[in-house]
């Protein structure tokens, strides 16, 4: 199993672009999470998904979309890139069944935005 | 306050020392906890969950203070390999999300 992996690793976007960030999990996991981790900030959810078709907003939604058309597919779409959303975005995905559930975390990806 | 606060170190101790962390959270409901480790440039990856009664992994004991409201990870004889960062992770009650993740305290082990 691949567990989770995520695409790109890295990319630099001038202002203004926009790209999409994919996230795949081989684990059959039914939720499914973006994150971004900045310098003293702690990972902030972004976005968030509990089953295929749906999304619901985290803590930091603003300038992000996301799509779940495939159980095991989670995009994170940045429409129009501003300096600001310069991080390593992270996504994860666990079971949904509740309780004490592991997260199990991608690689990331590193996006510059000039 | 923040929901969940942690130290951010660096602690930086000698090989075979031992360590411990605490993380404070400010929601008495709160459920369930965790500490994940995060390596530098890497992703995070649980490390232990926190059950009332404590939890022991080899080196690493982790404890739950419902009354004062704060999680501890206790690391013995520290090897090098343990420097990472230790993040805190608490899962809420409010909302339909749950995982709440502290900042991380960074550790140093020196030889």
């Amino acid at each position: 199993n691949a567990g989770v992996t995520q695409t790109p690793k890295f990319r630099v976007l001038k202002t203004g672009q926009s790209m999409t960030l994919l996230c795949a999990q081989d684990m059959n996991h039914e939720y499914m999470y973006w994150y971004r981790q900045d310098p003293g900030m702690g990972l902030r959810l972004i976005h968030y998904s509990v089953g295929e078709g749906t999304t619901a907003k985290g803590e930091v939604p603003d300038g992000y979309n996301v799509s779940r058309l495939k159980k095991q597919n989670f995009l994170l779409g940045l429409e129009s890139a501003a300096p600001s959303q310069t991080s390593v975005y992270f996504c994860a995905s666990s079971d949904g069944t509740g309780g004490e559930e592991t997260q199990y975390f991608g690689p990331g990806t590193r996006l510059l935005v000039l | 306050r923040k929901e969940v606060e942690q130290d951010p170190g660096p602690f930086n101790v000698p090989e075979g020392a031992t360590v411990a962390f605490n993380c404070t959270y400010s929601n008495s409901a709160s459920q369930s906890f965790f500490w994940y480790r995060q390596d530098c440039r890497k992703e995070p990856k649980l490390l232990m969950s926190v059950y009332s009664s404590g939890n022991e992994d080899g080196r690493f004991t982790a404890q739950l203070n419902r009354a004062s409201q704060y999680i501890s990870l206790l690391i013995r004889d520290s090897k090098l390999s343990d420097s990472a960062t230790y993040l805190c992770v608490v899962i809420g009650t409010s909302g339909t999300y749950k995982y709440i993740f502290g900042t991380g305290t960074r550790l140093k082990v020196l030889a």
